[in-house]
């Protein structure tokens, strides 16, 4: 039962333009999300977060965009650096729930050609 | 400085020995969880303890167990192993329980294969 989706499990762009990177969920008791990146032989590193009271939160190069009616969020880089290229997972919890876990999706790997 | 380390990095064994993972965080933080990565690329969290205390505990063999000295480490015991153990093992860190939008710090990883 996959409740947070990635469903493109790679994506290629070159640099200095947009990679947009999408993720669906299905528990409609999430309500905070967030996408963490990876290295190889590295862990997770949180990347960028969003409340469901809000349809878009960014920082800096990295904008995170919320659609509830749809369940949907996406993240976009811009302008993509080589320096980008890992895996990006997508997360999601109820943040209100009893207990505190996130459910990630399987990761989308992207790769900023040069 | 390694904010949430892991030893080892690396774990091969044979199916039936018993191994541990161990994992420590110099971030000050109450809350502490094992993640399990396996062939198919889904992070799943197995445990979590807040202050040495249990506080999330998913479906995991009883194989497994996890063991929490003080708030600063958390280690993972595995009894008679088996070939669908092999994964990747993340240990992870937040400052607080019962705030769900806590970011979680992670590990390395450590890679172990069961033969």
């Amino acid at each position: 039962d996959q409740q947070v989706k990635q469903n493109s499990p790679s994506l290629s762009v070159q640099e200095g333009r947009i990679s947009i990177l999408n993720c669906d969920y299905t528990n409609s008791m999430f309500d905070y999300f967030l996408w963490y990146k990876k290295y190889p032989a590295e862990g997770p590193t949180f990347l960028i977060s969003i409340s469901s009271i809000k349809d878009k939160n960014e920082d800096g190069r990295f904008t995170v965009f919320l659609n509830k009616s749809a369940k949907h969020l996406s993240l976009h880089i811009v302008p993509s650096q080589p320096g980008d290229s890992a895996v990006y997972f997508c997360a999601a919890t109820n943040s209100g729930g009893s207990n505190y876990k996130l459910t990630f999706g399987k990761g989308t790997l992207l790769t900023v050609n040069p | 400085d390694t904010a949430v380390s892991q030893t080892p990095k690396y774990l091969v064994t044979q199916m039936g020995n018993d191994k541990s993972i161990k994992c420590e965080q110099n971030l000050g933080h109450d809350t502490m969880y094992w993640y399990k990565q396996d062939s198919k690329k889904f992070l799943k969290i197995m445990f979590s303890y807040n202050n040495k205390e249990l506080i999330i505990n998913e479906t995991v063999p009883n194989r497994f167990s996890p063991k929490s000295p003080d708030k600063a480490h958390l280690n993972l015991h595995i009894n008679s192993l088996e070939l669908g153990d092999s994964a990747v093992y993340f240990c992870a860190s937040s400052l607080l329980a019962g705030v769900g939008t806590d970011t979680q710090y992670f590990g390395p990883g450590t890679r172990l294969t069961v033969l």
